[in-house]
């Protein structure tokens, strides 16, 4: 069955420092994942995308996210973090199924900036 | 502006009630969603839809109905038949075909009090 793991539930980072938010996905196809972001409260805003082609994929704000086919991981990272980026991120793959997909989301990881 | 709106943004439901969710898209996409999010469980596909008059049960469809007798509008109703409806219920919309993205809603916070 298709699922994505995020296994952080909660991280803290200073401003200015470098974030990696992990990702690992389980799915028979070549996947087509997605990082989200929300805001407390907020909707969910598409952070970038993978469908096929550069594993390297760079996407708004500043994040970008690789996918490693041998790992099963599409892990979203940023240089560095400003407090505005204080959020909770969710991975989700696409799981195709007739004219459009669905998807099928981690559990989320809420990231808190400190000063 | 176009967009996909949700509302109420906050609703309160008695047990026993049945309550409907309204979702409404300008952006001439096809297909529409509806997702559950509770704390530490991420999102939940609730129905989905691909077509007009067309739709199909996600995983978690049990004491939820939908209807989509227009493309632009998707609502969810919370039957008394949920156990547990109170959550923050989350629309989104997306063009037909697989590479494309899926937008979202604001949201809407259902509380059965």
């Amino acid at each position: 069955a298709q699922s994505v793991t995020q296994p952080d539930i909660h991280i803290t980072v200073s401003e200015g420092a470098s974030l990696e938010l992990r990702c690992n996905y389980s799915y028979g196809a070549t996947p087509y994942l997605f990082w989200y972001v929300q805001s407390p409260g907020q909707g969910l805003q598409l952070l970038l995308k993978y469908f096929s082609g550069d594993t390297l994929v760079q996407g708004i704000k500043g994040f970008e996210a690789e996918f490693k086919r041998s790992q099963s991981s599409f892990n979203l990272r940023k240089p560095s973090v400003h407090w505005s980026d204080a959020a909770e991120y969710f991975c989700a793959v696409g799981t195709r199924g007739g004219a459009t997909n669905k998807l099928i989301f981690g559990t989320g990881t809420l990231l808190a900036v400190q000063p | 502006d176009g967009g996909i709106t949700q509302s109420p943004k906050y609703l309160f439901r008695k047990e026993g009630q049945n309550v409907t969710l309204s979702c409404e898209q300008n952006l001439n996409h096809d297909a529409m969603y509806w997702y559950r999010q509770d704390p530490g469980q991420g999102l939940r596909l609730i129905y989905y839809s691909q077509i007009v008059n067309d739709f199909q049960k996600g995983d978690i469809a049990e004491g939820y109905s939908v209807s989509r007798e227009k493309k632009e509008s998707f609502p969810l109703t919370v039957t008394s038949a949920q156990k547990n409806p109170t959550a923050f219920y989350l629309c989104a919309s997306t063009l037909s075909g697989t590479r494309n993205t899926i937008y979202f809603g604001e949201g809407s916070w259902l509380t059965v009090v």
